[in-house]
């Protein structure tokens, strides 16, 4: 299963774009990237998940090089409640999809 | 509402006792997973399991065991209740393709377990 590498924190001022990169070098061919955020007490929740280029949805984007070694998860100008730490997974194609492993992700910390 | 719901929210057992955590999914998810997560840690996949009646180990098995008789229910069970079983344990589930559109896992809110 692919390792993933990610910074341990991140700090941000409110209004502020912050992108958080994920290294994942041994990425097999079949894997998605998919990444969680999850807020103190509570399970992780769905994120954003991507193949390559470029996924965006109501909450985030995802960019992924055309060699997948890498991702990077923008959040467009954060507020206070996206004090959270966010993982990055790879993975997820049948048969390896009950396997995913986490990380201890990146601790995003945002303040006025 | 549907999800994944787990109970009990929290629980205090002394060592040596045993106990069951119960997880139920109301998605007709074939996945569900159990995973421990120790402070200012990542979470552990504890047991899996791809589908009723299979179940599988992850990267921390000892000292649990699960079973799958339904898709809804995938109880988690300490057999004898040990200090460094002190954690918060998230029961997950996801559709058999968790790629594209599917959304990922779905994890409960977690259950609080104090060892003393």
């Amino acid at each position: 299963l692919a390792k993933t590498t990610q910074p341990i924190s991140m700090d941000s001022y409110e209004g502020q774009e912050v992108n958080i990169t994920c290294s994942h070098n041994n990425i097999a061919t079949n894997d998605y990237i998919t990444w969680y955020q999850q807020f103190p007490s509570q399970g992780p929740r769905f994120i954003i998940q991507g193949y390559k280029t470029k996924v965006t949805n109501e909450v985030a984007s995802l960019f992924i090089p055309a060699d997948r070694k890498s991702s990077t998860l923008s959040l467009p100008r954060v507020s206070l409640s996206d004090t959270a730490v966010y993982y990055c997974l790879v993975g997820g194609n049948t048969g390896t999809a009950s396997k995913l492993t986490f990380g201890t992700g990146t601790r995003l910390q945002v303040t006025l | 509402n549907a999800g994944v719901t787990q109970t009990p929210k929290f629980q205090v057992l002394k060592t040596g006792q045993s106990m069951t955590l119960q997880c139920a999914q109301d998605m007709n998810h074939e996945y569900m997973s159990w995973y421990r997560q120790d402070p200012g840690m990542g979470l552990r996949l504890i047991h899996y399991s791809v589908g009723a009646g299979i179940t599988d180990q992850g990267e921390v098995p000892n000292g649990y065991n699960v079973s799958r008789s339904t898709t809804e229910d995938f109880p988690l069970r300490l057999l004898s209740a040990a200090p460094s079983q002190t954690s918060v344990y998230f029961c997950a589930s996801s559709s058999i393709i968790t790629t594209g559109e599917s959304g990922g896992y779905t994890f409960g809110s977690g259950t609080r377990l104090t060892v003393v």
